[in-house]
């Protein structure tokens, strides 16, 4: 099956660093990668829509200078929080979208296991 | 934001027991998902329902969509201490569109 991994799975940093996160579709091409962000008991939001190639489309209220996002290959896209703050601290989770792949009437989305983390 | 509302917030059950819970949305869709999540892990995909479907099963899982209320239902028959994990359902607008997730719901199975 389809498997998205992340890298680091946690990280903690000092106040100040940027921090990269990977995410990567180990045995399908991915032309469409999501990043979604998500607080302790609470639902994961959409932060941005990575496509490969292109700039990537955030969504409303998150700070595109302060959440880099780098989508260079159809197997990898980056997460940059720059200059990490401790609001900043949280799951972080990404998903793919197989470009071959349709499941029901859209294509099937398949998350990565997340990365934690925390800003001291 | 977040497309939608699930109830209950959180549900606590005995071993065995069905579980349901419920996901209501705001605007039409092309189709409702349900995903699990243990704590602190990434999510599992359950089950795709398309928005001309209104009933689907999939092993223990049973989902139904009523898209004239906007709403649909995750049971769970026969529970085990192992589906304890959050149940999140997410809708796509159109197609190859963003997921939106709602709010999830905290399922406790005690054994």
């Amino acid at each position: 099956g389809a498997v998205v991994s992340q890298h680091p799975s946690r990280v903690i940093c000092k106040s100040g660093t940027s921090v990269k996160i990977e995410c990567r579709s180990l045995d399908f091409q991915a032309t469409t990668m999501f990043w979604y962000r998500q607080f302790p008991k609470q639902s994961l939001m959409l932060m941005a829509t990575s496509n490969e190639g292109s700039k990537a489309t955030y969504e409303q209220g998150v700070e595109k200078d302060k959440f880099l996002i780098n989508h260079a290959s159809l197997t990898l896209s980056t997460l940059t929080v720059t200059s990490a703050h401790p609001e900043d601290s949280s799951f972080y989770i990404c998903s793919a979208r197989d470009r071959f792949v349709r499941s029901g009437s859209g294509y099937e989305q398949f998350f990565g296991p997340g990365t934690r983390l925390t800003v001291l | 934001s977040q497309q939608g509302e699930e109830d209950p917030q959180a549900l606590s059950i005995q071993e065995g027991e069905n579980a349901t819970m419920n996901c209501s949305y705001k605007t039409s869709i092309n189709n409702l998902q349900w995903y699990r999540q243990n704590s602190g892990r990434g999510l599992v995909h359950l089950i795709l329902i398309r928005s001309n479907e209104r009933e689907k099963h999939s092993g223990r899982l049973r989902v139904t969509l009523d898209t004239s209320k906007k709403s649909s239902s995750l049971l769970i028959t026969a529970s085990r201490a192992a589906d304890t994990a959050s149940y999140f359902c997410a809708t796509e607008r159109g197609y190859g569109n963003k997921l939106v997730f709602g709010a999830g719901t905290i399922l406790r199975v005690k054994s």
